[in-house]
């Protein structure tokens, strides 16, 4: 299966500020996708990231305060805008090789917004 | 779908017992059912999966069973190890996004 490295870790920052998380792929994936696990919850889809093209997001994830790169088939960006507290979570980047492959996942960036 | 029932929440067994956990879900049209383990300060590892013709696979320790007509599929762990400590969740799809599991906290006591 791919290697997902993504950047940073953990991360703490001030409300009202920005961070951008990247994930990198060891090697050309079809599917990029962008989840969220809150402290002790499930993991929730936040969007697909389509290369080349605007990602497709899920019922409550807005463009706007969660925008998506993917410029290849290897690389994505997750920025978390304008945080508040409530965006305290774990981001977790994850592939799927081809359509029908399983699903894989990064180690998560480990976010906390003071 | 995305309803996915998860149980138990937190389950602790004596090493080298077995240890089972449910899922329940609730689309008729769901083909495929991973199952995840998660370590501490780590993302979800893909352990196993199944998908819907198929009713058990096996991968040494770890098994999964599924019954489509109840729509419920089982995570079984036999003798197990203080590693196989961790949060396991469970997961299912039909045609595009996996729904997960509300996970279930394992600790195999030594």
């Amino acid at each position: 299966s791919a290697v997902i490295s993504q950047k940073p870790s953990r991360d703490i920052c001030q409300r009202g500020t920005s961070l951008t998380i990247q994930c990198q792929v060891d090697s050309q994936v079809t599917m990029m996708f962008w989840y969220r696990q809150q402290p002790g919850q499930s993991l929730t889809l936040i969007a697909t990231a389509n290369q080349g093209s605007e990602a497709t997001y899920e019922s409550g994830f807005v463009i706007d305060k969660f925008p998506i790169s993917r410029p290849n088939l290897t690389f994505s960006t997750l920025t978390v805008s304008n945080m508040s507290p409530e965006d305290s979570s774990i981001y977790l980047c994850s592939v799927k090789v081809w359509t029908d492959s399983p699903l894989h996942f990064g180690n998560g960036t480990r976010l906390t917004v003071t | 779908g995305e309803n996915v029932e998860q149980h138990p929440s937190t389950l602790s067994v004596q090493e080298g017992d077995s240890a089972v956990i449910k899922c329940t879900y609730s689309d008729s049209a769901s083909n495929y059912f991973p199952w995840y383990k998660q370590e501490l300060g780590k993302g979800p590892q893909l352990i196993i999966d199944i998908r819907s013709n198929v009713g058990e696979k096996k991968d040494q320790r770890i098994a999964v069973t599924l019954n489509k007509t109840a729509k419920h599929f089982s995570l079984h762990i036999t003798e197990t190890q203080p590693e196989d400590s961790a949060v396991y969740f469970c997961a299912e799809t039909g045609a595009n996004n996996l729904f997960f599991g509300t996970g279930t906290r394992l600790t195999v006591i030594p």
